[in-house]
């Protein structure tokens, strides 16, 4: 089966950039989709079709899609961005979820 | 975004089936520009994802999950149900439903969630 593999957690100061990671077998030949969740709240998509993002979503957060790796980079990060971050994929009508990253900002 | 409006129990007992429902506001849901689906989050855990189900009436559905989930949809009541039979303790999670984008391959709007513990 299809696997996606985030790291569980990535630390960043205030004002500096993050990058998570979303690592899976010829990744970049599929669309990935990044989804933001905070703590008792529905996930909310930020990122589309590899680094398309929704309206609303601050320009921030920025994605890319190569080889094996999709990234979703944040840069300036804010108190508000501290969240679960999932990364998804669609394999042969399968919908795959990456296991998540916390994303703490100190 | 649309807001996508769940309902259904939050407790099953053990063998029991758990059925839920997400109602779909206006007309969308017989859009063939949409699919829907369901996922769900055990507690202190990542997502899941269980069935989604096309403007086709094709539906597909996670493999560990198949033999016992059914995700339909019914278009005079603007409505996407899910349901999953024998259920046990490792089916305690919080269950979404979602609209995904045809062709798109990704959800863009998402219930509010529902709390399901099983326990007797």
């Amino acid at each position: 089966s299809y696997e996606l593999t985030q790291p569980p957690s990535v630390s960043v100061s205030p004002g500096q950039k993050a990058t998570i990671t979303c690592s899976g077998d010829k990744l970049g030949n599929k669309y990935a989709s990044w989804y933001q969740q905070k703590p008792g709240q529905s996930p909310v998509l930020v990122i589309y079709k590899d680094s398309q993002r929704p309206s609303g979503i601050p320009e921030r957060l920025s994605g890319s899609n190569l080889g094996n790796t999709a990234t979703l980079t944040i840069s300036g990060t804010q108190a508000m961005d501290e969240a679960d971050y999932y990364c998804q994929a669609w394999n042969n009508s399968i919908v795959v979820f990456g296991g998540g990253t916390k994303l703490a900002v100190l | 975004q649309l807001q996508l409006q769940q309902s259904g129990p939050g407790l099953v007992t053990p063998s029991e089936t758990l059925p839920l429902t997400c109602t779909v506001p206006g007309s969308s849901i017989s859009s063939d520009s949409y699919y829907w689906g369901w996922i769900r989050q055990p507690p202190g855990k990542g997502l899941e994802w269980i069935g989604s189900i096309y403007y086709s009436g094709n539906a597909y559905y996670n493999p560990s999950l198949k033999r016992r989930v059914t995700v339909s949809v019914d278009t005079s009541k603007n409505q996407l149900s899910l349901t999953l039979t024998s259920v046990t303790s490792a089916d305690t999670a919080v269950y979404f439903c979602a609209r995904g984008i045809a062709a798109a391959y990704y959800f863009d709007s998402w219930g509010q969630g529902t709390q399901v513990t099983v326990s007797s």
